[in-house]
């Protein structure tokens, strides 16, 4: 067990629609990161937070969006919901710049 | 050229075998080296974590740095069917500042047989 917990572990929705991720980082852990995984495409990075601000921007679409809160816990928000956006997304958290990152076991997007 | 490089497979082994799991890498300023397991339908799991040139050996595991020849291995001894997963190689370099960038190889697919 990573100690990194994602909610919900699946969600099936429609198209167009919007949905929310929820992660818990580690204990201690102050870094989030967003990873999209799908099968053609491998673990792409989504965007950072450090301590509640962004640190780093990846490959994230304008119609996603992420926070992290003051108790360190993050949410991805997902919204105008395409076909395409189905895939896997990945929590992790690190204790500081250069640690390993340790993952959740994400959140299943089937989008219909 | 892709900043990382890494076969995908899929690798299948008899049950014992030695595994060898490699990446290349083309950007010098990747500085810290680690190898994750992701089990089917999982998070990815770090393996091993290292920074500099040489072996590092945890159990079965062994990680290989190579920066001179921007190579990464990970052998795998005496394998067992519980090996069977993908192996994803990631690396890190300063981006700004006091962060990091990581990026992931696409990962091999890896069935060792019973």
């Amino acid at each position: 067990d990573s100690g990194v917990t994602q909610t919900p572990k699946h969600l099936i929705t429609a198209t167009g629609q919007r949905v929310t991720l929820r992660c818990s980082p580690r204990s201690g852990d102050l870094s989030v990161y967003w990873y999209q995984q799908s099968l053609d495409q491998g673990l792409q990075f989504l965007i950072q937070y450090y301590n509640g601000e962004e640190r780093a921007k990846g490959n994230i679409l304008e119609r996603f969006s992420a926070q992290q809160f003051p108790d360190l816990h993050s949410e991805l928000n997902l919204s105008s919901l395409e076909l395409g956006d189905s895939a896997l997304y990945f929590c992790a958290s690190s204790v500081a710049a250069g640690s390993p990152l340790h993952f959740g076991n994400g959140t299943r997007l089937t989008v219909t | 050229q892709k900043e990382v490089e890494q076969d995908p497979g899929p690798l299948s082994v008899p049950e014992g075998a030695i595994v060898s799991l490699n990446c290349t890498y083309s950007n010098s300023a990747f500085q810290y080296f680690m190898w994750y397991r992701q089990y089917s339908r999982k998070g990815p799991e770090l393996l091993m974590y290292t920074y500099s040139s040489g072996n590092k050996e945890d159990g079965r595991f062994t990680a290989q740095v190579d920066k001179s020849s921007k190579y990464i291995s990970l052998f795998i001894r005496d394998s067992q069917p519980s090996d069977s997963a993908t192996y994803l190689c990631a690396m890190s370099a300063k981006s700004g500042g006091s962060n990091y960038k990581l990026t992931f190889g696409k990962g091999t697919l890896l069935t060792v047989n019973p």
